[in-house]
């Protein structure tokens, strides 16, 4: 599975949209974007995947650039409920090995 | 009702002891996993189960031992427990078809203690 690079740590401003970037240069044409959110003490959280074309679901957007070498997760706007480590994964369909980065630790302030 | 469900939530054991953590899940999902978060927050896959078949053992010591009586439930036993044991470890599963395999349902993490 390809890797992927995020910042460590970002801030947003409670109710702004928070924009979290994913590098994943060396992905094939049949790997899927992935993301998971894990909030403090709990288990991580599935957000929301893509192939190629951008998606959106009730908690987040995602955008996947033309040549799918980055993406952007889009939390519209975010509470303090938000604040979480966010996982960018990409993984090809029908494996069983899903490896979970460092992330990206968003802090979501009032 | 908790899709993934695992018990103990918490546990604190001596050296030495042998423990069990136990992991069911309702989803009818075909595939179960057990991850380790230690203390440096990474999180980890350790065993992953298809249809009650070991699939991925990522060398594990073999004091940590899986079993899977049905698809619905993933158990974890640690014999000889050791202080690097200490960490949460998640039971997780996830759907059946190619796609949707990716999209992974995680418990709330069993806590370890080893003292």
């Amino acid at each position: 599975d390809a890797k992927t690079t995020q910042p460590p740590s970002m801030d947003c401003a409670e109710g702004r949209a928070a924009n979290l970037p994913c590098n994943h240069s060396t992905i094939s044409g049949n790997e899927y974007v992935y993301w998971y959110r894990q909030i403090h003490s709990q288990g991580p959280q599935y957000i929301i995947h893509g192939l190629k074309n951008n998606e959106t679901n009730e908690m987040a957007s995602l955008i996947i650039t033309e040549d799918r070498k980055s993406s952007t997760l889009i939390l519209p706007h975010a509470t303090l409920r938000d604040t979480a480590v966010y996982y960018c994964i990409v993984r090809v369909a029908g494996g069983f090995k899903t490896i979970f980065g460092a992330g990206t630790r968003l802090f979501v302030k009032a | 009702d908790t899709a993934v469900s695992q018990t103990p939530k918490y546990l604190v054991t001596q050296m030495g002891n042998d423990k069990s953590i136990k992991c069911e899940q309702n989803l009818g999902h075909d595939t179960m996993y057990w991850y380790k978060q230690d203390s440096k927050k990474f999180l980890k896959i350790m065993f992953s189960y298809n249809n009650k078949e070991l699939i991925i053992n990522e060398t594990v010591p073999n004091r940590f031992s899986p079993k899977s009586p049905d698809k619905a439930h993933l158990n974890l036993h640690i014999n000889s427990l050791e202080l690097g044991d200490s960490a949460v470890y998640f039971c997780a599963s996830s759907q059946v078809s190619l796609v949707q395999r990716g999209t992974i349902y995680f418990g709330e993490g069993s806590w370890l203690t080893v003292v």
